[in-house]
């Protein structure tokens, strides 16, 4: 059973950089399959961010692609966001999520981590 | 960017209510489409996969139909663990994108 586990900073400065990274296990990141971040601000809906092939092939949401990269370490199995010029509309909890076997989204998530956008 | 809607965008009901929520999309997704249960500080739970497929695991009181741009998840019976908010998902083309979800409370 594939598990997912984001961890990063829970407090990022306006301007400053999000990053966060989620480590797969129960699985491996060189699977057919392609990688996602999913974010939702505190009380609303939920945004797709982008998503990665364990080649590095990426597609990013319009809405964030100039601020947004998505990246993979297949050494570590893991994968990773990065949000710069960050704003308080960007603060979040931020999932890491894959589509099922079929390639069918989304099936698996991880818990959600909050990232909180504040001086 | 494909724009997905939904109705009600929150409902109160009783439990043992039959209880059915409608997405629209604004365009064709043939049956590109999830729905998902997300109850407070948790992570989405797909229900439904391919417009109409039970996910393994959840009962069989939840079901979905629709193909193209119009889209329903029923629940037959409503039960008190089924409070929660409710939201589709296409995955038919670039960028995914969800509808803004139904919140369905004790009435």
């Amino acid at each position: 059973q594939v598990q997912l586990q984001e961890s990063g900073p829970g407090l990022v400065k306006p301007s400053g950089t999000l990053s966060l990274t989620c480590a797969v296990s129960g699985g491996s990141i060189s699977s057919s399959n392609w990688w996602s971040w999913v974010r939702q601000p505190p009380g609303k809906g939920l945004e797709w961010i982008g998503e990665i092939y364990h080649s590095g092939s990426t597609n990013y949401n319009p809405s964030l692609k100039s601020r947004v990269t998505i990246s993979v370490d297949k050494s570590k199995n893991q994968f990773s966001l990065k949000l710069s010029s960050v704003t308080a509309a960007d603060t979040a909890v931020y999932y890491c999520a894959r589509a099922d076997a079929m390639g069918l989204e989304f099936l698996y998530w991880g818990q959600g981590t909050l990232v909180t956008v504040s001086s | 960017d494909i724009q997905m809607t939904q109705s009600p965008s929150s409902l109160s009901a009783s439990v043992g209510d039959r209880v059915t929520i409608t997405c629209r999309a604004s365009q064709g997704i043939r049956n590109d489409l999830g729905w998902y249960q997300q109850k407070p500080g948790k992570a989405p739970k797909r229900l439904i996969y391919a417009a109409s497929s039970l996910q393994s695991g959840v009962p069989s009181r939840f079901s979905g139909s629709g193909s193209g741009t119009e889209f329903t998840l029923t629940i037959s019976s409503l039960q008190p663990e089924d409070f929660a908010t409710y939201y589709c998902l296409q995955h038919n083309s670039y960028p995914f994108t969800f509808g803004p979800g139904t919140k369905v409370d004790i009435k």
